[in-house]
């Protein structure tokens, strides 16, 4: 299994609503991440697992809660988000013991908050 | 000093061609420099990488040129195709520790049959 599995692909939530974005992998990785794009801009990387342990948060909003419950799970909570949050969340996985080395991206969340 | 500066912003191609993106660094730490393609609507998927300890490679049409010097490198794409339309995005990063990739601003390809 070569893949980063992200559900679910659209989410569409309102201001007060809470919701969670889901990412799973089985190729071993140790380090996983959750990245935002904007529509013709790069990826911004928001957080970084490593080993099921918080090693960077991008001075990342609260209102975006990451979770990593296990070693091929993360999640990434959200609540109270703002129109401006609406993007293409991702996913990406690789060796920890070579940083992000040999990296895997998921296909992607397009959240639209309304 | 940890921007990677990529051009052209976009590109056009005719079917046959060849593709040429360049990016440009100023950290000499970094010592991994990948290069993702991304269809619309999907993630980007690493295309090809090189070390700064190669000027060169390639896999199938894909070639990446590496000039330590000049701190440069380049994708090139041989024989470009419809399916090749996509944004690409060069990016690098420092150490085998590092889990920070300093991507570039995109190009945006159409390759025109």
């Amino acid at each position: 299994d070569t893949e980063v599995t992200q559900t679910p692909k659209h989410l569409v939530m309102g201001m007060t609503n809470k919701k969670s974005l889901k990412c799973e992998q089985h190729m071993g990785h140790r380090a996983m991440y959750w990245y935002k794009q904007k529509a013709k801009k790069p990826p911004e990387l928001m957080f970084v697992y490593s080993y099921e342990k918080l090693s960077i948060n991008e001075s990342v909003p609260s209102r975006f809660s990451p979770e990593c419950p296990n070693s091929s799970l993360l999640n990434l909570h959200l609540h109270a988000l703002q129109p401006e949050d609406s993007a293409l969340y991702l996913c990406a996985s690789s060796l920890a013991t070579q940083g992000v080395y040999g990296y895997t991206f998921g296909s992607g969340t397009r959240l639209t908050v309304v | 000093q940890q921007q990677v500066k990529q051009s052209p912003q976009s590109l056009i191609v005719q079917k046959g061609g060849i593709s040429i993106i360049n990016c440009a660094y100023e950290n000499t730490a970094f010592d991994y420099f990948p290069w993702d393609q991304q269809f619309p609507g999907k993630g980007p998927a690493l295309l090809i990488a090189i070390r700064p300890d190669v000027s060169e490679k390639k896999e199938g049409r894909f070639t990446i040129s590496f000039n330590k010097s000049a701190k440069q490198f380049s994708l090139h794409i041989m024989d470009s195709q419809p399916g090749d339309s996509a944004t690409y995005f060069c990016a690098a990063t420092s150490g085998a520790g590092s889990y920070q990739l300093t991507f570039g601003k995109g190009t945006k390809l159409s390759v025109i049959p």
